[in-house]
């Protein structure tokens, strides 16, 4: 699977956009782009996934890149339950499982 | 969305004991199931896959004897942690990919946490 860089932390205005930004430049043609959150002491909640094609959801957008080489996540409307930490995950798809990153610490400050 | 459980969500154990959690999926079913580990501060990390009906594949490192992985039904995978130690204490999270998934999205589990006396 390809290698993902994402920053450490990132901080957010409740009610503003997040935007979560996310490089994997030796991404394959075949190879998807996930992401998904985690709250402290919880399991890991799918957000969205996408080829090439910008997605939205319910949760949130995601803005992929013409080369694919790197994509962002956005909550258009951050909230204190947003707060969480935030893995994006390359991976080709049936069969293969997710290999974690670090991913980004969101804080949404009141 | 398809829902995963876990249980127990929390346990705690004496140094030496074997800790049984398990993971359902709940409204669909599962040919494959995830057990992952996560250290405080740290990202998931795999330790092993199994699928139903036959034996689990465990990454490298992690011990097959000393975490024992069931997965005998299409809804339901155990993880055994056998003679539990302190440095055994972390957050287990299994997830499970639907049978008639499409997408190849995981469904995960809201974790046991265990605490190794």
């Amino acid at each position: 699977d390809a290698k993902t860089t994402q920053p450490t932390s990132m901080d957010c205005a409740e009610g503003r956009a997040a935007n979560l930004p996310c490089n994997h430049s030796t991404i394959s043609g075949n190879e998807y782009v996930y992401w998904y959150r985690q709250i402290h002491s919880q399991g890991p909640q799918y957000i969205i996934h996408g080829l090439k094609n910008n997605e939205t959801n319910e949760m949130a957008s995601l803005i992929i890149t013409e080369d694919r080489k790197s994509s962002t996540l956005i909550l258009p409307h951050a909230t204190l339950r947003d707060t969480a930490v935030y893995y994006c995950i390359v991976r080709v798809g049936y069969g293969q499982n997710f290999v974690f990153g670090p991913g980004t610490r969101l804080s949404v400050l009141p | 969305g398809a829902v995963v459980s876990q249980h127990p969500s929390w346990v705690i154990c004496k140094s030496g004991t074997s800790v049984k959690i398990e993971c359902r999926s709940l409204d669909f079913q599962a040919t494959t199931m995830f057990w992952y580990r996560q250290f405080p501060k740290q990202s998931l990390m795999l330790m092993a896959t199994s699928n139903e009906g036959s034996k689990a594949t465990y990454e490298q490192g992690v011990e097959k004897d000393k975490f024992l992985i069931n997965h005998a039904s299409l809804t339901l995978s155990t993880l055994t942690v056998t003679s539990a130690h302190p440095e055994d204490s972390s957050f287990y999270i299994c997830s499970a990919r639907s049978l008639a998934d499409s997408y190849n999205e995981q469904f995960f589990g809201p974790g046991t946490r265990l605490t190794v006396l």
